[in-house]
């Protein structure tokens, strides 16, 4: 069966350090997105992809970078993280028309802590 | 920028009892698109709605998107243990080209 898949889980790091977080799915989806999720804030859309090589900054861009050279993958990096990047990291993934908006797959998530 | 609301932000019930969470953009949407997630889980898909004034159906949910496209809710009838979770509503807005989430409602049904 097709699936969105996050690694690491889990994560802690420090201050300044730069940590990539992977996202792959085997849905063949053109578009795929990355949102963070933080209480009472809902989910909040850094950066997404409408194909290969595309990407875009999403509302909280800032901090991070993505990079699409293929249609699975598409990792998040933090250039150097900050204890407010602490947070749940989802990766989605849906199909692509030019008509219409399709559902988004998530990922299980990404917990990510900087100390 | 563009704001998708949801009140309530928590919401407790007790079993039977009925439920419906709002979502208010700031600016007009071309659909919208409504998500559960179950505590310790990911959002899932529930529902899109595109046509103004569109009402659809799941069993004991229903969804509508009001007339001028900028609005939407969802309600439950009748609660169970089963619904808890929170529901975020989902805004596609042509001129951004992108979702945006509304904040969420957290639904806690006391049994």
């Amino acid at each position: 069966d097709a699936e969105i898949t996050q690694s690491p889980r889990h994560k802690i790091t420090e201050t300044g350090r730069q940590v990539t977080l992977a996202c792959h799915q085997t849905w063949n989806h053109n578009n795929m997105f990355w949102y963070r999720q933080d209480l009472g804030h809902g989910l909040r859309l850094i950066h997404y992809s409408y194909g290969v090589h595309d990407t875009n900054k999403g509302e909280v861009s800032d901090g991070y970078s993505v990079s699409r050279s293929n249609t699975e993958d598409l990792p998040l990096t933090l250039e150097s993280a900050a204890s407010s990047q602490t947070s749940v990291y989802f990766c989605a993934s849906s199909e692509s028309n030019s008509l219409v908006t399709y559902e988004q797959y998530f990922g299980p998530g990404t917990r990510l802590t900087v100390t | 920028g563009q704001q998708v609301m949801q009140i309530p932000q928590y919401q407790h019930v007790q079993e039977g009892e009925d439920f419906t969470t709002y979502c208010n953009s700031s600016t007009t949407l071309s659909n919208i698109q409504w998500y559960k997630q179950r505590p310790g889980g990911h959002p899932v898909f529930l529902i899109q709605l595109v046509k103004s004034g569109e009402v659809k159906k799941q069993k004991r949910l229903t969804f509508q998107f009001g007339e001028a496209k900028k609005n939407s809710s969802l309600h439950i009838t009748a609660t169970q243990t089963t619904d808890v979770g929170t529901y975020f509503c989902a805004g596609f807005e042509d001129t951004g080209n992108q979702f945006y989430f509304g904040t969420g409602t957290s639904l806690t049904v006391i049994p």
